[in-house]
């Protein structure tokens, strides 16, 4: 099975910040990387798919690059609501998703 | 607007059984693969299974494999998984999600499996 392997996993940063989580596949997944974001009692969001597409409604200060094994999911001026769990997913392997271990974004 | 609303969940003793379901409304649910994530309490997401549009093929998490089966009733619109020999690290929030195009675009809002004594 591909290992996704997230970090930090966890990270403090104030309102107006530029952060920047790094999401690590254990073999070549092309482009086939997803990043969600999860508030506490909430199912997770889709935010960013295939790498770098912004979800329909996702505002655009998300945004994600890379390919192969190493990606990055950029917020590019943290808001009050972005503090949340963020998890990346390869869809590489047919039906078998499987998902960082979280980056929780905390308010410093 | 998509809807995904499962039910099922509960309390119950380890070697126990437990079918969780998944109703799905406002899209053609035969055309879209399904699948199920589930989140212990305070940890983070694992992907369970999937299931194809046609449920003619179906995958599992090694930590669940030969215990839980899932599958579809595409003339119901509905998503089940099937959970056998249930241990204390089957507890968890189990979300079923609609698959798009290599993406779980929509949740359910999840419902809670205890396994307990």
């Amino acid at each position: 099975d591909i290992q996704m392997t997230q970090s930090p996993s966890s990270l403090s940063a104030s309102v107006g910040d530029r952060v920047t989580i790094t999401c690590r596949a254990s073999q070549s997944i092309s482009t086939y990387l997803n990043w969600y974001q999860q508030k506490p009692g909430k199912a997770p969001k889709l935010l960013i798919y295939s790498a770098s597409s912004l979800q329909s409604g996702v505002p655009s200060r998300f945004s994600g690059s890379g390919s192969g094994t190493d990606f990055t999911l950029t917020i590019s001026s943290l808001q009050r609501e972005d503090f949340a769990t963020y998890y990346c997913q390869q869809s590489y392997s047919t039906l078998v998703y499987t998902f960082g271990q979280g980056t929780k974004l905390e308010i410093k | 607007e998509v809807q995904l609303v499962e039910s099922g969940g509960g309390l119950v003793q380890p070697g126990g059984s437990l079918r969780l379901s998944c109703a799905a409304s406002a899209f053609t649910f035969s055309s879209y693969a399904m699948s199920w994530v589930r989140q212990a309490p305070g940890k983070g997401l694992e992907w369970v299974s999937g299931i194809s549009d046609s449920g003619g093929r179906t995958y599992y998490a090694d930590s669940v494999k030969g215990r839980f089966t899932i599958s579809r009733d595409n003339s119901k619109n509905t998503l089940h998984l099937q959970m056998n020999s249930l241990r204390a690290e089957d507890t968890a929030i189990y979300y079923c999600a609609k698959v798009t195009t290599y993406r779980s675009d929509y949740w359910g809002q999840g419902t809670l499996v205890t396994v307990s004594s």
